[in-house]
């Protein structure tokens, strides 16, 4: 079964920089979460996106957006990159309507340095 | 306060054995629970719903207490493949829409 994807895999920056983090969800899941995951902690809630448009709002930086396509897929935008930005950095999808359970994609590891 | 708490352990289990983990939550809105299990560096992943009639799944068991906000997971006959971390997790999403709280986990080795 097809599964989220996301890309890169890995990603180096350096402070200051820009990185934009791109995730495919499930085929027919309307709706996409972002999460951060710093190391030793849990996945904190950042944004989430039902049909192109924002549907909550978690503790995502004002450094940071993020944006759902047509297509569904979703894009997080970081700018001014901080050590502390150093994470993994989960998409998820569902669908809203009959079914609320969140797949997990692979994650994106963004270093910063 | 964490809004999901959970004993972060480690829990250290010879294969066999059963062990039980708790979490308790602040939200009494809340609606719906998890367990999610996470591998070292990988993405975590649903185990199991909870609900309050109670659900199993094999070896694994999840209770809900609404009255007391507390969530259970039970591993019986632990294998070494059940290392990871355990993650207790609530939906705290409102008007249909989905927000995951994530519990800090609990972390267990199952040795031979």
């Amino acid at each position: 079964a097809a599964g989220v994807i996301q890309s890169p895999r890995h990603l180096i920056k350096e402070k200051r920089e820009t990185a934009t983090l791109k995730c495919y969800p499930i085929p027919r899941h309307d709706t996409v979460y972002w999460y951060q995951q710093g190391p030793g902690q849990d996945p904190q809630f950042l944004i989430s996106f039902y049909e192109k448009m924002q549907s909550d709002k978690g503790s995502i930086p004002d450094r940071f957006s993020a944006q759902q396509f047509s297509d569904y897929h979703s894009e997080l935008n970081m700018s001014s990159l901080e050590l502390g930005d150093s994470a993994l950095y989960f998409c998820a999808s569902s669908r809203r309507q009959g079914g609320e359970t969140q797949y997990f994609g692979p994650g994106t590891r963004l270093l910063v340095l | 306060r964490k809004e999901v708490e959970q004993d972060p352990g480690p829990f250290n289990v010879p294969e066999g054995a059963t062990v039980a983990f708790n979490c308790t939550y602040s939200n009494s809105a809340s609606q719906s629970f998890f367990w999610y299990r996470q591998d070292c560096r990988k993405e975590p992943k649903l185990l199991m719903s909870v609900y309050s009639s109670g659900n199993e799944d094999g070896r694994f068991t999840a209770q809900l207490n609404r009255a007391s906000q507390y969530i259970s997971l039970l591993i019986r006959d632990s294998k070494l493949s059940d290392s990871a971390t355990y993650l207790c997790v609530v939906n705290s999403g409102t008007g249909g829409y989905n927000k995951l709280i994530f519990g800090a986990g609990t972390r267990l080795a199952v040795h031979p």
